[in-house]
């Protein structure tokens, strides 16, 4: 099943900063998040996994909370450049490959 | 280093009509995926590969068949074209275990006419 994300589209200024959320009725093992700008394909920002661990870009943040199977990514200081869809994929099992995919977030930021 | 490939870009077909679309990667991971992305309903998984020769359906198989014969590609055939398999198309790799990020191709779009 889809997980769900929240909200379904939010407009910045630069240096504000967001919070994007996605959530799930299944266990999950791991949460991964991607941007996706137009025409292009979706490109890794991060993944968090069952119990704690995490692997992502510098500049990105984000929490998982296993119990209630959310993600959140939290955008700081937003730039131009962060603007894009962002998607949250999910996947219950460990050594899976199976993600599926929430509808995703438009961001635009603005100067 | 060319990461995940995929050919063609664009492509336009009839309704009935068959076609495969093709993606490699260099990058020697295990795992593969067929995803397409239609507006407003993000990426939807369709096939998806552990290893070469085993193979699975994702969300969406109906209309789609996959073979993994080698590490490298990861083909996608339809049978039959239908105007709802219009759509943008990406393949995407990654290793095995738990830091499965995934790496797409710069995707194929195509439409059935």
């Amino acid at each position: 099943q889809q997980p769900v994300q929240s909200p379904q589209a939010v407009i910045l200024r630069e240096g504000e900063d967001a919070v994007i959320n996605c959530s799930s009725s299944k266990a999950l093992y791991s949460v991964h998040w991607y941007r996706q700008k137009h025409g292009e394909a979706p490109v890794f920002l991060m993944i968090l996994l069952k119990g704690g661990e995490q692997k992502g870009h510098d500049k990105i943040s984000a929490s998982f909370n296993e119990k209630k199977q959310q993600s959140s990514l939290y955008l700081t200081a937003s730039q131009l450049s962060y603007s894009g869809t962002y998607f949250c994929g999910t996947d219950p099992m460990e050594y899976g490959n199976k993600l599926v995919f929430g509808a995703g977030t438009i961001l635009r930021v603005k100067s | 280093n060319a990461g995940v490939t995929q050919t063609p870009k664009f492509q336009v077909l009839k309704t009935g009509q068959s076609m495969t679309l093709q993606c490699a990667q260099d990058m020697n991971h295990e795992y593969m995926s067929w995803y397409r992305q239609d507006p407003g309903m993000g990426l939807r998984l369709i096939h998806y590969s552990v290893g070469a020769g085993i193979t699975d359906q994702g969300e969406v198989p109906n209309g789609y068949n996959v073979s993994r014969s080698t590490t490298e590609d990861f083909p996608l055939r339809l049978l039959s074209a239908a105007p709802s398999q219009t759509s943008v198309y990406f393949c995407a790799s990654s290793s095995s275990g738990g830091y499965n990020e995934q790496f797409f191709g710069p995707g194929t779009r195509l439409t059935v006419l």
